[in-house]
């Protein structure tokens, strides 16, 4: 089972959507979370952390079920400008605490 | 912003040559990392550094690669002998404390 695992998409959705993206990963004792969102060839970007209690950042909001081993990314009110690759990321322990992503979820926002 | 920075942006060379790709991470900041992304794939960890040496290493950081920070501001990453898999994005990243990492826009290597 892979460590970190997204749906790839690709989502396609009109102007206005809501979408949704999960992402599950295997190991119990990670610790942290986040959501970094990622341009055609170039750098992860930082969207949000995600924590237990959930969080919200304008229309974006992260939500943790450590029971059952998922994150998920909520993208309200969809831009054009959200089309990217969203990445799950998780700190799964260590000394380094380096980040285990995901494949990645495409979204597309179409007109 | 303070932000991580890369050098070269697009680095070509070939198959059996040395490369040495440059990041100045955040200037406060007391981790640094290297990633690297093939084509198409997702990012992975390669090896992490904090108060001057290696405190982690995947399986792909093998005795080809090796990293520095030979000052107070530049963090190194050198493939001795470059091999046309080494071909990907590479990622510097960087962090305070806690777990945000911040990363750099990442060297294109191609290895002909």
């Amino acid at each position: 089972r892979k460590e970190v695992e997204q749906d790839p998409g690709p989502f396609n959705v009109p102007e206005g959507a809501t979408v949704a993206f999960n992402c599950t990963y295997s190991n119990s004792a990670s610790q942290s979370f986040f959501w970094y969102r990622q341009d055609c060839r170039k750098e992860p970007k930082l969207l949000m952390s995600v924590y237990s209690s959930g969080n919200e950042d304008g229309r974006f909001t992260a939500q943790l079920n450590r029971a059952s081993q998922y994150i998920s990314l909520l993208i309200r009110d969809s831009k054009l400008s959200d089309s990217a690759t969203y990445l799950c990321a998780v700190n799964i322990g260590g000394s380094a605490r380096q980040l285990t992503f995901g494949s990645g979820t495409q979204l597309t926002v179409l007109p | 912003e303070p932000e991580v920075t890369q050098t070269p942006s697009h680095q070509v060379t070939q198959m059996g040559q040395e490369v040495i790709l440059r990041c100045v991470p955040i200037s406060n900041h007391l981790y640094f990392y290297w990633y690297r992304q093939i084509l198409g794939q997702k990012v992975e960890f390669l090896v992490s550094f904090y108060n001057n040496e290696i405190s982690e290493k995947s399986e792909i950081f093998d005795d080809q690669f090796s990293v520095e920070r030979p000052d107070g501001s530049n963090f190194t990453l050198k493939i001795r002998s470059t091999k046309l898999e080494d071909s990907a994005m590479y990622f510097c990243a960087s962090k305070l404390a806690g777990d945000t990492q911040y990363f750099g826009p990442g060297t294109r290597l191609t290895v002909l």
